[in-house]
């Protein structure tokens, strides 16, 4: 069966410092992997969205960047937070062409 | 661009049935998913319309008219665990999945 997690579950940075978000799956091969933000009582906010190894496309400007150096492993990053940049942040993977994601556990984030 | 509208809250009694609907403006068309999110969770897949009409799955079915943009959820014979936020969800053109701005249901005893 396949499962998907990332990681860190939680975490509290400071203004400026770097982040490193990673989703792993497991169970299937050439996923669709994505990229989701969540504020707080709001909705989700595609960031990006990845077809295959390198192929990423950014949904929003912002000082996020994602890469998928692996088919199945996707990393979002920063090189300096924001406080903007707080927000549960949510990966997941879908087989092509169909409407049904599969979400990880996702990653709560607050900037201070 | 893509854009869906649903309405912020919704309350209803336990046993009761609730309706959340979804408008939906979009570039190309594949289908409308709708998703369920508890308080502090990641969001779970409950059903998915790619032709019109109604698609039952125990007591949620989701109902899709293309000619409208227009799709909903009829939550049936409520219970208190379905108080949670629900989401209606549009691919467009392409495999990426725009979200709603979400519903949450209050189900009271």
């Amino acid at each position: 069966s396949q499962t998907i997690h990332q990681w860190p579950a939680t975490l509290v940075q400071p203004v400026g410092s770097p982040l490193s978000l990673e989703c792993t799956v497991e169970g299937t091969s050439n996923p669709n992997l994505y990229w989701y933000r969540q504020a707080a009582g709001r909705g989700l906010q595609l960031l990006f969205y990845s077809i295959g190894i390198d192929q990423i496309s950014s949904e929003v400007p912002q000082n996020l960047s994602a890469s998928r150096p692996q088919d199945r492993q996707f990393i979002l990053s920063s090189k300096k937070l924001l406080l903007s940049d707080s927000g549960f942040y949510l990966c997941a993977w879908s087989d092509r062409g169909t409407g049904e994601l599969f979400f990880g556990e996702g990653s709560r984030l607050t900037v201070l | 661009g893509q854009s869906l509208e649903q309405p912020s809250e919704v309350t209803a009694v336990e046993g009761a049935i609730v309706q959340i609907n979804c408008t939906y403006q979009t570039s190309g068309f594949y289908g409308l998913s709708w998703y369920q999110q508890h308080d502090g969770g990641a969001p779970t897949f409950l059903s998915y319309n790619a032709l019109d009409g109604l698609e039952e799955t125990g007591r949620f079915s989701s109902f899709l008219s293309r000619s409208d943009s227009y799709g909903y959820l009829l939550l049936q014979e409520l219970q208190m665990k379905d108080s949670a936020s629900y989401f209606c969800a549009v691919n467009g053109n392409t495999d990426k999945l725009i979200f709603g701005t979400g519903t949450r249901l209050q189900v009271f005893p």
